[in-house]
């Protein structure tokens, strides 16, 4: 069973919709990361929290320590969105051992 | 500055052969971490290098070895190759060992096993 649970593995939405991905996790974590991979593999940081909210442009990332749970929103979709998203949790080392999610397919349609 | 860049970014090997995959660290980033990728999966770490000295490992057995140089590049070794490490194996650097700081990822190398 993975550690890292995200929710929906699948998503469809219209221009401008409104997106939530969910992320649970089961371990203790010290930081939870949000990233962004499109077709052939390359994979962006988008954000890296331990408490509370972060917002870069049309993207907003929270997260809830203590019910182990993290949301990446998506405001004003966009098809250039369209990509997958993985969340990935460092259990605390000092390192980058991190146990990551399955992913969530994004498919944001004109 | 310069992105983290990973080659090559397709290699075909035959079972029971070795690889060597390379990656570039962004400029100023002494920290690379090494993550294997399956089909339809999320990534795995296998193991981090900060300062040429490994300082992390994953789930992977001795077979899969790596390097750091003084300017920070990397290599990620694996030997006795098995169809199973058929995946896109991914790179990246940070500017810290600590675990604290954000990711930059190479576009990744995919292998392929037969």
């Amino acid at each position: 069973k993975n550690e890292v649970e995200q929710s929906p593995q699948n998503l469809t939405a219209q221009e401008g919709e409104f997106i939530t991905i969910n992320c649970s996790y089961s371990v203790g974590i010290s930081a939870l990361h949000w990233l962004q991979q499109h077709p052939g593999g390359g994979i962006v940081s988008l954000f890296m929290l331990s408490s509370g909210k972060k917002k870069h442009g049309r993207l907003i990332a929270t997260i809830n320590i203590q019910e182990k749970h993290s949301s990446l929103h998506i405001t004003a979709s966009h098809p250039r969105d369209s990509a997958v998203y993985i969340c990935a949790g460092n259990s605390g080392g000092s390192n980058y051992k991190l146990t990551f999610g399955k992913g969530t397919l994004l498919t944001v349609n004109p | 500055e310069t992105g983290v860049t990973q080659s090559p970014t397709h290699l075909i090997k035959t079972r029971g052969q070795q690889v060597t995959l390379r990656c570039s660290s962004q400029s100023g980033h002494n920290t690379v971490s090494w993550y294997q990728q399956a089909l339809g999966q999320g990534p795995q770490f296998i193991f981090q290098y900060y300062r040429e000295e490994e300082n992390g490992r994953g789930n992977f057995p001795p077979r899969f070895s790596g390097l750091q140089f003084p300017n920070y590049s990397s290599e990620l070794n694996v030997n006795a190759l098995e169809l199973d490490d058929s995946a896109l194996y991914l790179c990246a650097s940070s500017p810290s060992g600590a675990g604290n700081s954000p990711l930059h990822f190479g576009n990744g190398t995919r292998l392929t096993v037969t």
